[in-house]
């Protein structure tokens, strides 16, 4: 029974197409993340939700858009790619913030 | 801002310790300190976390400095499997940062 699991798992697509990234946790999490992990492997947080609700919003560019239908999902809508978009992006949840964190196995994205 | 520093790299023979440090010169009072530990093409795994005593569990040790500016992971007796990026990460209201990862070779 997967934990976190995010769809797809590959995603290649042309710049200036709009995707989405899919998101759900079986654990009865709270708090719900996105990461970005660019080529040189630097993890950065992107959004957090608990409860549905926005907690946490790094300078991420708008056309970046969080969406939590509610606390099990949090899915990614990503508008107009771009090339440098391309990077792996993981989900995590934890309890509530602060607590350990369970990841997906990440969301490879390729922009041509 | 916020802030964690990990050497690049380290190495290791299997069964010896491992101690991987990180320095987080800048946190906060609330903030935690977390490792995650990442395999080639998996997410980050949770290692350990703790946020002024040391703690132990059953993957590792976690020593946190008195200061809480610096912290070290150890791995009291390496395999194989342990080869990985190691992530310091701090977590406190409205903050996650993770830093660059340290990448363990064990050697057999």
């Amino acid at each position: 029974d997967t934990a976190v699991s995010q769809t797809p798992k590959y995603l290649v697509t042309q710049m200036g197409n709009d995707k989405s990234i899919k998101c759900e946790q079986n654990l009865g999490h709270d708090t719900m993340y996105w990461y970005k992990q660019d080529s040189k492997k630097f993890l950065k947080i992107m959004f957090s939700y608990n409860n549905k609700e926005l907690i946490i919003n790094e300078t991420v560019p708008n056309r970046f858009s969080p969406k939590s239908p509610d606390k099990a999902h949090l899915n990614l809508h990503i508008n107009s790619l771009e090339l440098g978009d391309s990077a792996v992006y993981f989900c995590a949840s934890s309890q509530v913030l602060n607590q350990p964190q369970h990841f997906g196995d990440g969301t490879r994205l390729s922009i041509l | 801002d916020a802030k964690t520093t990990q050497p690049n790299s380290m190495e290791s023979n299997e069964e010896e310790p491992v101690h991987l440090p990180c320095n987080h010169s800048t946190i906060s009072g609330t903030d935690y300190i977390h490792w995650y530990r990442q395999l080639p093409s998996q997410g980050p795994e949770y290692v350990i976390h703790g946020l002024t005593s040391n703690v132990n569990n059953r993957m590792a040790s976690l020593a946190i400095a008195e200061d809480r500016k610096s912290s070290t992971l150890i791995l009291h007796r390496a395999t194989l499997r342990d080869a990985a990026v190691y992530y310091c990460s701090l977590q406190g209201a409205q903050k996650l940062v993770f830093g660059q990862g340290t990448r363990l070779t064990i050697n057999p």
